[in-house]
């Protein structure tokens, strides 16, 4: 199985912040790797897929990077509605296998 | 507008059966792999179960195979999680996917006795 090890769990950041969130795989992916959002109670919602494309409706301070094992997500100004708990999954093989998450505080 | 709603959730003993199901619209229903992801209380996201266009390839994540199974049907625009055997650790949210992108509200399993 490809681990997912993603890094930091959390972070506090302020408003207008850059912040950047890491995967790493345990074996290369290509860009088989997609970047969630996931507020309290709801569904997690789609931000990048295949590394770096930024899904339609999704503010273009969002924005991801990386190939084969190493992997990026940065939030190039950190807004108020981006407080919320982040996940990458690599989908390149089975058994899929998500990121533990980084949640994003003040 | 692209839409998936789940239900079937609900209180089970371990040892007991659920069928989770997961009504598709807004789209091609039968063009779409289709997926199953949880989520434990407190804990992150797994994927649980995907399933091609015309039900030929399926895939589970190992800690539920032999207990799960994906099916769907392309007439009614739904796939179904049957869930077997069920265990106090498969306590979580179910979401149903349309590949990797659009989720589901989910649906709450809790197994106890």
């Amino acid at each position: 199985d490809i681990q997912m090890t993603q890094s930091p769990s959390s972070l506090s950041a302020s408003v207008g912040d850059r912040v950047t969130i890491t995967c790493r795989a345990s074996q290369g992916i290509r860009d088989d790797l997609a970047w969630f959002q996931q507020k309290p109670g709801k569904a997690p919602q789609r931000l990048i897929y295949t590394a770096s494309y930024l899904q339609s409706g999704v503010p273009s301070r969002f924005s991801g990077s990386g190939s084969g094992t190493e992997f990026t997500l940065t939030i190039s100004s950190l807004q108020p509605e981006d407080f919320a708990t982040y996940y990458c999954l690599q989908h390149n093989s089975y058994p899929w296998t998500f990121g533990q998450g980084t949640k994003v505080e003040i | 507008e692209v839409q998936l709603v789940e239900s079937g959730g609900g209180l089970v003993q371990p040892g007991g059966s659920l069928r989770l199901s997961c009504a598709a619209s807004g789209f091609t229903f039968n063009a779409y792999w289709m997926t199953w992801v949880r989520q434990t209380p407190g804990q992150g996201l797994e994927w649980v179960a995907n399933i091609d266009q015309e039900e030929i390839e399926k895939y589970y994540v190992d800690s539920v195979k032999g207990r799960f199974t994906i099916s769907r049907d392309n007439a009614k625009d739904s796939v179904y999680l049957q869930m077997n055997s069920l265990r106090i650790e498969d306590t979580g949210v179910y979401y149903c996917l349309r590949g990797a992108q659009v989720w589901g509200q989910g649906t709450l399993v809790t197994v106890s006795s």
